[in-house]
């Protein structure tokens, strides 16, 4: 399994209040994602990172910022936590932006939003 | 747009029996596709993927998917399921140029019954 470990499992928080989740990877790869998974969506991007400061959005990036400090981490941050972003998270890293690539998932983040 | 479909939103089936698992893409260019497999409360995990070449993958855990350009489809089968391939399947497809074009289909959740 890849090195991948994402931090807190779960978390519950309120409307309104700012929520960061971690994702660290012990496999030294350049790019690392984040994605929401929602009933009846799939998976879906929300913003990625392809080196130490360089990030870009995805799909669903309105809402969240992230930040890339160190290679081995990548934070997601909800600046004003809101009921519609109550989801799984997860995080992927990949050696290259290669098609041929595979993306490694985490265990993943349940976050709950009152 | 690239966009995946799976049609199946829960599968039923009892062990020992053969599975396939449908999968339906939209790509403008030759697809890079894969399938990936989520146990309750885990990250999702690879078990296949197609870029070229032979149409019939070999995956883990028994698992092939059989790429038919004429139907854009990638589905996936096993010849003999056991009640630790129930779980959620996940069809994605990507674009050869970037891995942060990876789009995910909605789902398929397998029951196995004894």
């Amino acid at each position: 399994d890849a090195g991948i470990t994402q931090s807190p499992r779960h978390k519950v928080t309120e409307t309104g209040t700012p929520v960061t989740l971690r994702c660290h990877q012990t496999e030294n790869h350049r790019y690392m994602y984040w994605y929401r998974q929602d009933p009846g969506h799939g998976l879906r991007l929300i913003h990625y990172s392809y080196g130490v400061k360089d990030t870009d959005k995805g799909e669903v990036s309105d809402g969240y910022s992230v930040s890339r400090s160190k290679t081995e981490d990548f934070l997601l941050t909800l600046e004003s936590a809101t009921s519609s972003q109550t989801s799984v998270y997860f995080c992927a890293i990949s050696e290259s932006r290669e098609g041929t690539d595979t993306q490694y998932f985490g265990p993943g983040t349940r976050l709950t939003v009152l | 747009a690239q966009s995946v479909t799976q049609p199946d939103i829960h599968i039923t089936v009892s062990e020992g029996a053969s599975l396939e698992l449908r999968c339906n893409y939209s790509y403008g260019a030759t697809p890079y596709l894969f399938w990936y497999v989520q146990s309750p409360g885990q990250g999702l995990q690879l078990l296949l993927k197609y870029f070229s070449g032979d149409t019939l993958v070999q995956g883990i855990k028994g698992f092939e998917a059989e790429f038919k350009r004429s139907q854009s489809s990638f589905n996936l089968r096993k010849p003999s399921v056991h009640w630790s391939d129930a779980a959620e399947y996940f069809c994605a497809v990507g674009a050869s140029y970037n891995t942060d074009k990876l789009i995910f289909g909605t789902g398929t959740r397998l029951q196995v019954f004894p």
